[in-house]
Order: C-alpha cells, then sequence, then structure tokens
C-alpha cells in the first residue's frame, strides 16, 4: 500500500532538547511538505522540499530544520530555538500536481514538558 | 495575507440537512480548488476539487461550486451525517498541473447533530 509513514504519533520532548520527527512515503513523489496546526490557525508550511537535496522555507521555518538526502524520506528536526514547539505536525507530498493535491501523513503530536 | 479564508471557524448543522461551508479566495492566479477533511489527531484526506474551467463537481453528498467573478467557493453536504463531523480545510493551487504548492484556509469545523 502506497502511503506517507510518520512516526512517532506521540512524542514529548524536554525543554531545550532537539528532536526529529520522520516521515516517509513510498507514493514515487517528488515533492514533501511539513505543516504545523495549532489551534485555530489552520496549516501553516514550515518547509518543502521539490527535490532531493533542495529544500526551501515556509511561512515559519525558524527554529526548523530539515534535509532531504533520499526521494522518500524528509525528517523535519526542531530546535531549541523553536519557541513554541507543541503542535501537531503534519507532513505531506505531492507528484505532478494532480486533482488530489497533497496526500498527508496521520501527524504526529509534539508535547514539550 | 491571507490569500485563502475560511470566515467560518465552527458551524452546527442537524443530522439529514444541508451543510454549506464557504472559501473566499483573493488572489485571481488560483485556478485549481481543492476540499480537505479531518478528523483530530489524523492528517487530511482529499475530498473533492474543482478547476476554474467549471463552475460545478459533485461527487455523492458532495458538490463544490466555484463562483471566479466572486473568487468564492462553497462546499455543500447533502444530507449531512453525524460521520461528516470535523475540520474542512479550503485550498487552492495558481495551476492544475506543474504546481507544487497549496495554499489553505484556517479551517471550519462542522459539527452535525443528531
Amino acid at each position: 500500500d502506497g502511503g506517507i509513514t510518520q512516526s512517532p504519533k506521540y512524542l514529548f520532548r524536554k525543554e531545550g532538547q532537539n528532536v526529529t520527527l520522520s516521515c516517509e512515503q513510498n507514493l514515487n513523489h517528488d515533492a514533501m511538505y511539513w505543516y504545523r496546526q495549532d489551534p485555530g490557525q489552520g496549516l501553516r508550511l514550515i518547509y518543502y522540499s521539490q527535490i532531493v537535496n533542495d529544500f526551501q522555507k515556509g511561512d515559519i521555518a525558524e527554529g526548523y530544520s530539515v534535509s532531504r538526502e533520499k526521494k522518500e524520506s524528509f525528517p523535519l528536526t526542531v530546535t531549541s530555538a523553536q519557541k513554541n514547539p507543541t503542535a501537531f505536525y503534519l507532513c505531506a507530498s505531492s507528484g505532478q500536481f494532480g486533482p488530489y493535491g497533497y496526500t498527508f501523513g496521520s501527524g504526529t503530536r509534539l508535547t514539550v514538558v | 495575507d491571507q490569500q485563502v479564508k475560511q470566515n467560518s471557524p465552527s458551524l452546527s448543522v442537524q443530522e439529514g440537512r444541508i451543510s454549506i461551508l464557504n472559501c473566499d479566495y483573493t488572489n485571481s492566479m488560483f485556478d485549481y480548488f481543492l476540499w480537505y477533511k479531518k478528523y483530530p489527531a489524523e492528517g487530511p484526506t482529499f475530498l473533492i476539487s474543482i478547476s476554474s474551467i467549471k463552475d460545478k463537481n459533485e461527487d455523492g453528498r458532495f458538490t463544490v461550486f466555484l463562483n471566479k467573478s466572486a473568487k468564492h467557493l462553497s462546499l455543500h453536504i447533502v444530507p449531512s451525517q453525524p460521520g461528516d463531523s470535523a475540520v474542512y480545510f479550503c485550498a487552492a493551487s495558481p495551476s492544475g498541473a506543474g504546481s507544487y504548492q497549496l495554499t489553505f484556509g484556517k479551517g471550519t469545523k462542522l459539527s452535525v447533530i443528531p
């Protein structure tokens, strides 16, 4: 079954620690994206990558970093510089843009304790 | 500057009645529009889309209407069912092919009351 896998589902982090969220897709999609969802804020774009070894900042990239060493993988690191990291994080991918837009993963809930 | 706006954060509808979710956009370059449905703690799933060459697209209980001159689209759900209770996101893209980026609205939380 093709799809996007995000892991873990729930993640707890101590203040001051970096943490990496995993996102893997087997859809052979070129583009991958990270979004953050907060209550009442909708989906806000953190980073996106249209091709391996290249990525672009989205609207709220401060305090985050990404890498795209493989087509299938787009991990997101939440650094200690991110002031309000507690949120629901969504990864998505897309091929040549089609009628379905993006395919989303099931999300990771990050809580800073 | 919000390019895709969903001005109603929430909507409550009785089961069996029609639900109408609205979306406005400001970027005249947008010509492809999608609706996604999202349950809590899950990723959004694609619901229905419409190209700017059409003014209506139907899929079962779901119909999307597009008014290009008003830069407005709406999603109609008839009849509404309790399982439709979710957050609905409107999204737009500047082209139907070759464009990688969607712009999302903030979402409307639909509650269907049994």
